[in-house]
């Protein structure tokens, strides 16, 4: 079955460590997301891919890095420059803007949760 | 900038109607999204609105009105697992197909 695979499921870290969360996809999408949640709040956007080996910064992209060798993965590495890094972090992709609507439909991961101890 | 509003709680009981809504604002406008997410799982695509009017999905339906910047998720026939909570979301204004989700309505169903 075609769907997005997020690992660790979950991760603890110690403050000053640098951690990368893996994202791999095989639904042949173009696109590409990081999310993070906290608590009681909605999802706010790290970084985005539309093609391979490119990508933008989303609203809160300080104290994160991303590659996107690869059209299949999209790997999220949370820096110790990420000031209070503790939350729940979601991979999602979508097809890409030629797909018309169906670029709107976006598949997430299960998500990876991490704690810096 | 971007914004939606949505209310953070809405309580029902089973096999009632709950109306959730969401006002946005945007510069520009691919249509409205809304998403379910159940506690500590992935977000799930519900249903999606282009143009005004009342999309039905089974027990699920979503309206848009692009003219007062508003939508809404209406559920019908309240079961227990439709707990959970729920967001709309627009297409981003300056990150291509990425987009920007309200903080979320948390429905709680009760027998």
């Amino acid at each position: 079955d075609g769907g997005i695979t997020q690992s660790p499921k979950y991760l603890f870290r110690k403050e000053g460590q640098n951690v990368t969360l893996s994202c791999e996809q095989n639904l042949n999408h173009d696109a590409m997301y990081w999310y993070r949640q906290d608590p009681g709040q909605g999802l706010r956007l790290i970084y985005y891919s539309q093609i391979v080996n490119d990508f933008q910064k989303g609203d809160i992209a300080e104290g994160y890095s991303v590659s996107r060798e690869k059209k299949e993965s999209f790997p999220l590495t949370v820096t110790s420059a990420q000031k209070n890094p503790t939350a729940f972090y979601l991979c999602a992709s979508s097809p890409g803007q030629g797909a018309g609507s169906g670029a709107n439909v976006l598949t997430f991961g299960a998500g990876s949760r991490l704690t810096v101890l | 900038g971007q914004s939606l509003e949505q209310p953070s709680e809405v309580t029902a009981v089973e096999g009632a109607i709950v109306q959730i809504n969401c006002t946005y604002q945007t510069s520009g406008f691919y249509g409205l999204s809304w998403y379910q997410q159940h506690d500590g799982g992935a977000p799930t695509f519900l249903s999606y609105n282009a143009l005004d009017g009342l999309e039905e999905t089974g027990r699920f339906s979503s309206f848009l009105s692009r003219s007062d910047s508003y939508g809404y998720l209406l559920l019908q026939e309240l079961q227990m697992k439709d707990s959970a909570s729920y967001f709309c979301a627009v297409r981003s204004d300056q990150a291509g197909t990425a987009l920007i989700f309200g903080k979320g309505t948390t429905l709680s169903v009760s027998s």
